[in-house]
């Protein structure tokens, strides 16, 4: 079956621009996240969801934002671009959603420049 | 809250010499101990992972350890091959929806 498919794959914005970033999950997954990716940093946490609900949110500032649709699919948004948010934006589906549970299946990400 | 050690940042074996990463933590709710393995360019993909009631987990050439006393756990890669080249990552899970990573190990399997 398909992949978690994420997209745009690559975009260059300038600062002060806005971004949004989609994915949609292997079917049947329920559970998306998405993560930040930078040099040196790993994968940093910035929202799950699960039918529809934001069940859980990282440490980032209220410019970052997300949502998700009755298919699972789930867009992030990103407003007022600093060019410290350059970096991978990954998603991640899990069929259940309880990450304890099972395996974060991951995208290939979209890689974000902020001129 | 959640943090995770994970030492070292870069390792650098031979071809066939073995491999072992670690990872510490200090919030005692984890239960959930995964290891992601990202190659150049590529997607994070788990290779293996263990939960709180499990000392030890193998799978062929790799395996995971934990002590759950001393708050740390431990990837083991023997019979190292160039193909396990990457950058290998620990991760947290607990019951709040997410995974926390370690900031990565960057293994160089040098022929």
């Amino acid at each position: 079956k398909a992949g978690v498919t994420q997209t745009p794959r690559y975009l260059i914005k300038t600062r002060g621009q806005q971004v949004t970033l989609s994915c949609s999950p292997i079917s049947g997954h329920r559970s998306v996240s998405w993560y930040q990716q930078t040099p040196g940093q790993g994968l940093q946490f910035l929202f799950e969801y699960f039918s529809e609900t934001q069940r859980n949110k990282g440490n980032f500032p209220g410019r970052f934002s997300g949502r998700q649709f009755s298919n699972s699919r789930s867009e992030m948004n990103v407003s007022t671009l600093e060019l410290g948010d350059s970096a991978l934006y990954l998603c991640a589906s899990s069929l259940s959603g309880g990450v304890n549970t099972g395996e974060l299946f991951f995208g290939e990400g979209s890689r974000l420049t902020v001129l | 809250g959640e943090n995770v050690e994970q030492h070292p940042s870069t390792l650098s074996v031979q071809e066939g010499d073995s491999a072992v990463i670690k990872c510490t933590y200090s919030d005692s709710a984890s239960n959930y101990f995964p290891w992601y393995k990202q190659e150049l360019g590529k997607r994070p993909q788990l290779i293996i992972d263990i939960r709180s009631n499990v000392g030890e987990k193998k799978d062929q050439r790799i395996a995971v350890t934990l002590n759950k006393t001393a708050k740390h756990f431990s990837l083991h890669i023997t019979e190292t091959q160039p193909e396990d080249s990457a950058v290998y990552f620990c991760a947290l899970g607990g019951s709040n929806y997410k995974l926390t990573f370690g900031k990565g190990t960057l293994l160089t399997v040098n022929p």
